[in-house]
């Protein structure tokens, strides 16, 4: 079955040191590969996306994700977090080769900035 | 600047009331979407809409249904409100413009309880 997983529910990370959320897929083709960023209180904003080419994409907030298509993953990661990097943070995907426009979520990844 | 509106961000009904939940976009997108966000579960989408006058049912419409009369105007309708709808409920939209690559645009959301 076709599947975004998020294998880390919550993260503790100390502002200042690097972050990495991880996001694996199960789809038939490489589907286009998304990550949004959801602050307290709002909704969910667009951090960067992956069709193709170069496998590493840079996105906003300073924000970066790495495509693996042989580990099917699709990681982001951030060299050094600020306070206000504390969000719940979703990987979605649409599948490619159709007109499907519905995104499918993984369950998401809490992130807790420490001073 | 890309804009989505939800009508309520707080909203308690009892349960058997009939609720509706509104959701206004100023980008003259096409398609809409509405999903629900649980803890554990991410988002899941309930129902979208390609056009007006226009819906087909997502992963999770059992006990919802849509309107969408004009094109900016996409409704949510709980029919008879049950406690196992107490949810956080987003709105999305995103232009049809041949691709399913587009960045698909948030509400605020609106946190919805049945006692």
């Amino acid at each position: 079955a076709q599947s975004v997983t998020q294998p880390d529910i919550h993260i503790t990370v100390s502002e200042g040191a690097s972050l990495e959320l991880r996001c694996n897929y199960s789809y038939g083709a490489t589907p286009y590969l998304f990550w949004y960023v959801q602050s307290p209180g709002q909704g969910l904003q667009l951090l960067l996306k992956y069709f193709s080419g170069d496998t590493l994409v840079q996105g906003i907030k300073g924000f970066e994700a790495e495509f693996k298509r042989s580990q099917s993953s699709f990681n982001l990661r951030k060299p050094s977090v600020h306070w206000s990097d504390a969000a719940e943070y979703f990987c979605a995907v649409v599948p490619s080769g159709t007109n499907d426009y519905k995104l499918s979520f993984g369950a998401g990844t809490t992130v807790t900035v420490r001073a | 600047d890309v804009k989505v509106t939800q009508s309520s961000r707080y909203l308690v009904k009892r349960t058997g009331e009939k609720v509706f939940l509104e959701c206004v976009q100023d980008m003259d997108h096409e398609n809409m979407f509405w999903y629900r966000q649980d803890p554990g579960l991410g988002l899941r989408l309930i129902y979208f809409s390609y056009d007006v006058k226009m819906k087909e049912k997502g992963d999770i419409p059992e006990g919802y249904s849509v309107s969408r009369e004009k094109k900016e105007r996409f409704s949510l309708i709980l029919e008879s409100a049950s406690t196992n709808q107490t949810s956080m409920y987003l709105c999305a939209s995103t232009p049809w413009g041949g691709t399913p690559r587009s960045e698909q645009y948030f509400g605020p959301g609106t946190r919805l309880t049945v006692t």
